[in-house]
């Protein structure tokens, strides 16, 4: 398996544009994670789904952010409209099973991206 | 809530000399425990994880870490660091129960001097 597949890498966008980034996860994993890392407030859980269902949005954080898992081998996360603030490494991780079973999380290699 | 602590942001060793990172939590039971590498620019992988049973517990890449309830630690442990090894590591914990979230610490950068 190739991994889990995050494009684009670099994101470079101006304050006010919409910004989309994308996710494939490992094939048959049914969790799939999306994580902010920033030096200030570190690695944070956004959003995750089971299923293809959103389980739990409580780290988005306000409304400009907005996640979708169409089908089990893909998914989006939007910023619309973007800020500075929200320049970041994203990241989308995906698991076989959950906390309670063996639960390792894949990581992609993340969007780094820049709000100027 | 449970949350995990990092005491120590960045650390050097030089190649050979052996490693321990410190990784505290909080939490009122016994959590999933786990540690990630970060090498730069790429995602997370994981070293090593306990749920339950044996408190010392083996990882990849010649990493172990052992539970200790009484100190509420998860310090991951190398015998001999390699070059290689120099990257940011990561210890995160999981609450038992429904949520499959987990939380993870600030992170070591670990420096390895030739």
């Amino acid at each position: 398996d190739a991994g889990v597949i995050q494009s684009p890498r670099h994101e470079v966008t101006e304050m006010g544009q919409e910004v989309t980034l994308r996710c494939k996860p490992i094939s048959g994993h049914d969790y799939l994670f999306w994580y902010r890392q920033t030096m200030m407030r570190g690695l944070e859980l956004l959003i995750y789904f089971n299923n293809n269902v959103p389980i739990d949005d409580s780290g988005m954080p306000e409304d400009r952010f907005s996640a979708k898992m169409p089908n089990a081998s893909f998914s989006t996360l939007k910023i619309q409209p973007s800020e500075p603030r929200d320049s970041a490494v994203y990241f989308c991780a995906s698991s076989l099973e959950g906390l309670a079973v063996s639960y390792e999380q894949y990581f992609g290699p993340g969007t780094r991206l820049t709000v100027t | 809530a449970q949350s995990v602590t990092q005491p120590d942001i960045h650390i050097t060793v030089s190649e050979g000399a052996s490693l321990e990172l410190r990784c505290n939590y909080s939490y009122g039971a016994t959590p999933y425990l786990f540690w990630y590498v970060q090498s730069p620019g790429q995602g997370l992988q994981l070293l090593l994880k306990y749920f339950s049973g044996d408190t010392l517990v083996q990882g990849i890449k010649g990493f172990e870490a052992e539970f200790k309830r009484s100190q509420s630690s998860f310090n991951l442990r190398k015998p001999s660091v390699h070059w290689s090894d120099a990257a940011e590591y990561f210890c995160a914990v999981g609450a038992r129960g429904a949520t499959n979230k987990l939380i993870f610490g600030t992170g070591t950068l670990l420096a390895v001097q030739p």
